[in-house]
């Protein structure tokens, strides 16, 4: 299978949570990454996490990391049509400065 | 701070001809450059891993003689795409290692759409 795999696709309401989940196969990841892809740019760093914390937040964002499951998922609260993009997820392999990711996940936010 | 640009941001050119792309990172130095590629609706497959001052490291599969990267200095690399065919045309990105609280990470360019007729 795929090092890091991802849902691809989520349609919410805006004004509600949006849950993006992610998995990843290798368990020496040392950090894990939030991408932000809106059409035709580059990717946005959104937020990231160490592999020896459960969670980070950071304004709207919240980061939850199960890292007996290998499962990531990135919490967006209160979502808004410009959250509308797609959300790739990442892992950093220990010793590498690479990154490998996910097919990414589109989020489409209606109103 | 940690703004990657890169430049064009598009190009159309002919089959056979090359085309370089700049990767700049305007507000802090970086030693290790990435290029990626990214096609319609797909992840980004990492290219080759360019440190400054040395040659670059390809990944599998790509031609490191069609692909040519220089990084010459801390703040610029730049990826020739020689006698590009229409199989190249891809949306292009760059990524520069910087810090981003403790630990190094890697800041995108906004990308470059290439098209070759």
């Amino acid at each position: 299978g795929e090092d890091v795999e991802q849902s691809l696709f989520l349609s919410v309401r805006e004004g509600d949570s949006s849950v993006i989940n992610c998995t990843y196969t290798d368990s020496s990841s040392t950090y894990l990454y939030w991408y932000k892809q809106e059409p035709g740019a580059g990717l946005q760093l959104l937020t990231y996490i160490f592999s020896n914390m459960d969670m980070k937040q950071d304004q709207r964002l919240t980061v939850l990391l199960n890292k007996k499951d290998k499962h990531l998922s990135l919490r967006i609260a209160d979502t808004q049509t410009g959250d509308s993009a797609i959300y790739f997820c990442a892992e950093r392999k220990s010793g590498y400065s690479t990154l490998t990711f996910g097919k990414g996940t589109m989020l489409l936010v209606s109103p | 701070g940690a703004v990657v640009s890169q430049h064009p941001s598009w190009v159309i050119c002919k089959s056979g001809t090359s085309v370089k792309i700049e990767c700049r990172s305007l507000d802090f130095q970086a030693t290790t450059m990435f290029w990626y590629r990214q096609f319609p609706k797909q992840s980004l497959m990492l290219m080759a891993t360019s440190n400054e001052g040395s040659k670059a490291t390809y990944e599998q599969g790509v031609e490191k003689d069609k692909f040519l990267i220089n990084h010459a200095s801390l703040t610029l690399s730049t990826l020739t795409v020689t006698s590009a065919h229409p199989e190249d045309s891809s949306f292009y990105i760059c990524s520069a290692l910087g810090l981003a609280g403790a630990t190094d990470t890697q800041y995108f360019g906004p990308g470059t759409r290439l098209t070759v007729l």
